[in-house]
């Protein structure tokens, strides 16, 4: 079964400090892999798509690697900030007819002064 | 205004009434997907649509119907509500090309009771 599994469920940080999410995969075949960023009562905006031959994209400080041998992705945000408090959810795209995404479960991150 | 737009943004409805959340899209885009949000999962698949009157199921497609006369336009119609419907319900649309971003719009929360 395509599954994404994202880790941790939830996590806490200090403003200004980096923070690591991590994404592990069993979807296939496999076309992109995404992260996606989600404010409470709003809906998901994208930060970063990667496809089978990149290992790592930035955005800001958020940056994204990708290790399609593993299947796993992880998003590192640098120097934290109040309004990155937020869900992150990994979601990875079916190499088939129709787009179709399996998304992960999601991090919830809260960022503390 | 440009962009992806739901309507309502909330809706609280009885049990067994038919309901129909709307979804317009401004840039022409020929895929559109409906998803559903619910704590402790992902989100979900519903239906899909790679074109005007092309549409096709998703994950969790009973109880739901969509119609896609006009590539704009992406309405989710249930026929008969269940308690067990209650949920956010997000829509999506991208372009072509499976690689290219999925935006979202702002979710509409719907209440059965």
């Amino acid at each position: 079964k395509n599954q994404v599994e994202q880790s941790p469920q939830s996590l806490i940080i200090l403003e200004g400090k980096n923070c690591t999410l991590q994404c592990n995969y069993t979807v296939s075949p496999f076309s992109n892999l995404r992260w996606y960023k989600q404010d409470t009562g709003r809906g998901p905006v994208s930060l970063t798509i990667m496809t089978f031959s990149e290992n790592t994209k930035s955005n800001g400080r958020y940056t994204a690697t990708l290790d399609a041998d593993t299947k796993q992705s992880s998003l590192h945000i640098t120097a934290s900030q109040l309004s990155d408090s937020a869900s992150y959810i990994c979601v990875v795209t079916l190499n088939n007819a129709g787009n179709m995404l399996t998304f992960g479960g999601g991090t919830r991150l809260m960022v503390k002064p | 205004d440009a962009g992806i737009t739901q309507s309502p943004r909330y809706k609280i409805t009885e049990t067994g009434r038919q309901v129909t959340l709307m979804c317009h899209q401004t840039w022409s885009h020929s895929y559109m997907f409906w998803y559903r949000q619910d704590l402790g999962h992902g989100l979900r698949l519903i239906y899909y649509s790679a074109a005007a009157d092309i549409t096709d199921k998703g994950e969790v497609p009973d109880g739901y119907v969509v119609s896609r006369s006009k590539t704009e336009n992406f309405p989710l119609t249930l026929e008969s509500a269940t308690r067990s419907q209650t949920s956010v319900y997000f829509c999506a649309s991208s372009a072509d090309r499976r690689d290219t971003e999925a935006f979202f719009g702002q979710g509409t929360r719907l209440t059965v009771v």
